[in-house]
C-alpha cells in the first residue's frame, strides 16, 4: 500500500528566507504527486503536480518541487517566504488504477509558521 | 467558474443520530471525491465516482456511512448512527477526469456530541 510521509509537523521560517517542506513516499513504481495548501477556514488548493517528464515543478505562488526517485521525495521549495504563505501544507500520493484514476493518499501535513 | 460547493457547512449532533452531507461539483467534473479530514491529520478519502460508478470505498466505513452520486453530478453522504470518532471535517473534492488534479470545496465540519 502507498503511504505518505511529511517528517515535520511544523516549520518556522522568517519573511524573506528560503523554504523547503519534505515529503517521502512509499510506492512500488512512480506515483502521481501533489502539494496542497490549506490555509485558516479555507478548502486545499493545488500548488503543483507532477504526472512524469521534467522532474522540477513549477506551481502557483512562487512554489517548486523536485521528484527524486532515487530517494523517494518530492519537497516543495519556495526561495522567498511571504508572511501570506503561512498555512497547512499537504503532499499527495496517487497511485495509478484502472482506467487512468488514481487512488490519492495524503501525508498528515506540515504547519508553515512565517515570522515577520 | 463556480466552484464546489458544500453544504451545511458546520452540523452539530449527538451520537447515534443520522447526519447527511451534500455536495455539488464543478461542472462537467466526471470524477468526485469524499474525504474524512480529522483534526491534525490529512484528508482521507472515504469513496471516489466516476461518474455515477464507485471507483474505490475500500476506506469507507459501510457499515455507517454511504454515499451516492445517482444522476453523476451531486452527491451525498451520510452517517448513520454516528459516533463521537466521526467529529471531523468532510471535504468532496471533483476533477475533470480521473487521473486530473483534484478541486476542494470548503469542507463541513461535523461535530458529534
Amino acid at each position: 500500500a502507498q503511504s505518505v510521509t511529511q517528517p515535520d509537523i511544523h516549520i518556522t521560517v522568517s519573511e524573506g528566507a528560503s523554504l523547503e517542506l519534505r515529503c517521502n513516499y512509499s510506492y512500488g513504481a512512480t506515483p502521481y504527486l501533489f502539494w496542497y495548501v490549506q490555509s485558516p477556514g479555507q478548502g486545499l488548493q493545488l500548488l503543483l503536480k507532477y504526472f512524469s517528464g521534467d522532474t522540477l515543478v513549477q506551481g502557483i505562488k512562487g512554489f517548486e518541487a523536485e521528484f527524486k526517485r532515487s530517494q523517494s521525495s518530492f519537497n516543495l521549495r519556495k526561495p522567498s517566504v511571504h508572511w501570506s504563505d503561512a498555512a497547512e501544507y499537504f503532499c499527495a500520493v496517487g497511485s495509478p488504477a484502472s482506467g487512468g484514476s488514481y487512488i490519492p493518499t495524503f501525508g498528515r501535513g506540515t504547519s508553515l509558521i512565517v515570522h515577520p | 467558474e463556480a466552484g464546489v460547493a458544500q453544504s451545511p457547512r458546520y452540523k452539530i449532533i449527538e451520537k447515534r443520530q443520522s447526519v447527511a452531507f451534500w455536495c455539488n461539483p464543478i461542472s462537467g467534473h466526471a470524477t468526485l471525491y469524499w474525504y474524512q479530514q480529522i483534526l491534525g491529520q490529512g484528508p482521507k478519502l472515504l469513496i471516489q465516482f466516476q461518474n455515477n460508478g464507485v471507483v474505490d470505498d475500500s476506506q469507507l466505513p459501510k457499515d455507517r456511512f454511504s454515499a451516492e452520486r445517482l444522476k453523476g453530478v451531486d452527491s451525498t453522504l451520510k452517517i448513520q448512527p454516528a459516533k463521537l470518532e466521526d467529529s471531523a471535517v468532510y471535504l468532496c473534492a471533483s476533477s475533470v477526469h480521473r487521473g486530473r488534479a483534484q478541486f476542494f470545496g470548503p469542507g463541513t465540519r461535523l461535530t458529534v456530541l
